[in-house]
């Protein structure tokens, strides 16, 4: 029983456009979902996060959007870059709880 | 300042041998955890130990043992291996609730 799904096992873009990866959970108990990102041998590293208690977070080319409704996040990057090219993991967390459950991961190539 | 470390880098074990996989993190974080990634299954916790003294299960707890030595180190030891223990295992900690800081990995290959 997954809890956080990315259903997209892969996303191909060009270079300067707008890379969308989404991200679905089941659990309404989940109040907090960060976005990692991992480049092949090493480990994963933060990129984003957002609070239950906003719909969207900002970080330079990076934005992050929360549909609470619906049970989904989505990441955008704009405009992609080369670098961009990596697996990108959501993950989510409830409050009192330590424990974060992730995603499949999508993996994102950036064609220049 | 290293963050968080993990030995070894790759390791080759056969059926049935032991072995402790070590991780360390000179971030003063209460929280450390062990992931294991699998190709189309994401990261999937392990253990964690919420702080110095405790540890509990997460997804996948079955096959391996824990250690929370002190504030600073995490081991994960696997008693028996089996070869569907192959895998990236990846340490990380944090302060509670947030950001986790992640180690390089250990490349786990089991005969």
């Amino acid at each position: 029983d997954q809890q956080v799904k990315q259903n997209s096992p892969s996303l191909s873009v060009q270079e300067g456009r707008i890379s969308i990866l989404n991200c679905d959970y089941t659990n309404s108990m989940f109040d907090y979902f960060l976005w990692y990102k991992k480049y092949p041998a090493e480990g994963p590293t933060f990129l984003i996060s957002i609070s239950s208690i906003k719909d969207k977070n900002e970080d330079g080319r990076f934005t992050v959007f929360l549909n609470k409704s619906a049970k989904h996040l989505s990441l955008h990057i704009v405009p992609s870059q080369p670098g961009d090219s990596a697996v990108y993991f959501c993950a989510a967390s409830a409050s009192g709880t330590y424990k974060y459950i992730f995603g499949t991961g999508t993996r994102l190539k950036v064609l220049a | 300042n290293a963050g968080v470390t993990q030995t070894p880098k790759f390791q080759v074990l056969k059926t049935g041998q032991s072995m402790t996989l070590q991780c360390a993190q000179d971030m003063n974080h209460n929280s450390m955890y062990w992931y294991r990634q699998d190709p189309g299954m994401g990261l999937r916790l392990i253990y964690y130990s919420a702080s110095e003294g405790t540890t509990d299960k997460g997804e996948v707890p079955n096959g391996y043992n824990v250690s929370r030595l002190n504030k600073r180190e995490f081991s994960l030891r696997l008693e028996s291996a089996a070869p569907s223990q192959t895998s990236v295992y990846f340490c990380a900690s944090n302060t509670g609730k947030e950001t986790q800081y992640f180690g390089p990995g250990t490349r786990l290959l089991v005969l």
